[in-house]
């Protein structure tokens, strides 16, 4: 399979605890992009990566989330001091950017809960 | 800010066409995707339109009107496993931000 990959699959951790997730992009696209996703809402745009740069950030990305991609090939996201409110899926997208128009293909997700 | 508004349900039985309408309000806007997420599932890419009118794609079809900032995406012949949550979303910021819609909650029946 060569899709978008995340691991973990699902995280159960307490509150306060660190976790960081990781994702493996498609492995010729150049951006990779991290959302997240709470139950009967759509995906929110976190943040995203065209090869090793971080280039864009919402302000949703709270100073207790961080975000890498050290090698412009997998990327990782931790989130520091977990709060119950962090409780979501979060989804990683990569893709081939070519002039103005690109698909993002999804990975499966990681789905977190914060007890 | 950015906002786009579809519907929050729609039945239809199988064999049936449904539309499911988006209306957006974006700036820097370059393109209109329709994504598919069966539950516990990633989204799907279903199809992307930057200019106005009709892409078909199999059963598949998405329109857009730039100029009404309006686009739907049409399923033929509806089978029992097109029941899932279906997202408009607009590519904005350049070229690669996605901002989704709330989804529209698709249920075929018998």
């Amino acid at each position: 399979d060569t899709g978008v990959s995340q691991d973990p699959r699902h995280k159960i951790t307490k509150r306060g605890q660190n976790v960081t997730f990781r994702c493996d992009p498609i492995s010729e696209h150049n951006r990779l992009y991290w959302y997240r996703q709470t139950l009967g809402q759509g995906p929110e745009f976190l943040t995203y990566f065209q090869n090793e740069a971080q280039l864009e950030k919402s302000r949703l990305l709270s100073d207790r989330f961080s975000a890498e991609r050290p090698k412009g090939s997998f990327s990782t996201l931790e989130i520091q001091r977990t709060e119950q409110g962090d409780s979501a899926m979060y989804l990683c997208a990569s893709s081939l950017a070519l002039g103005n128009q690109e698909t993002q293909y999804f990975g499966p997700g990681t789905r977190l809960l914060v007890l | 800010g950015q906002s786009l508004e579809q519907p929050s349900e729609v039945t239809a039985v199988e064999g049936a066409i449904v539309q499911i309408n988006c209306t957006y309000q974006t700036s820097g806007f370059y393109g209109l995707s329709w994504y598919q997420q069966h539950d516990g599932g990633a989204p799907t890419f279903l199809s992307y339109n930057a200019l106005d009118g009709l892409e078909e794609t199999g059963r598949f079809s998405s329109f857009l009107s730039r100029s009404d900032s309006y686009g739907y995406l049409l399923l033929q012949e509806l089978q029992m496993k097109d029941s899932a949550s279906y997202f408009c979303a607009s590519l904005t910021g350049g070229g690669n931000k996605l901002t989704f819609g709330t989804g529209t909650q698709l249920k075929v029946e018998l």
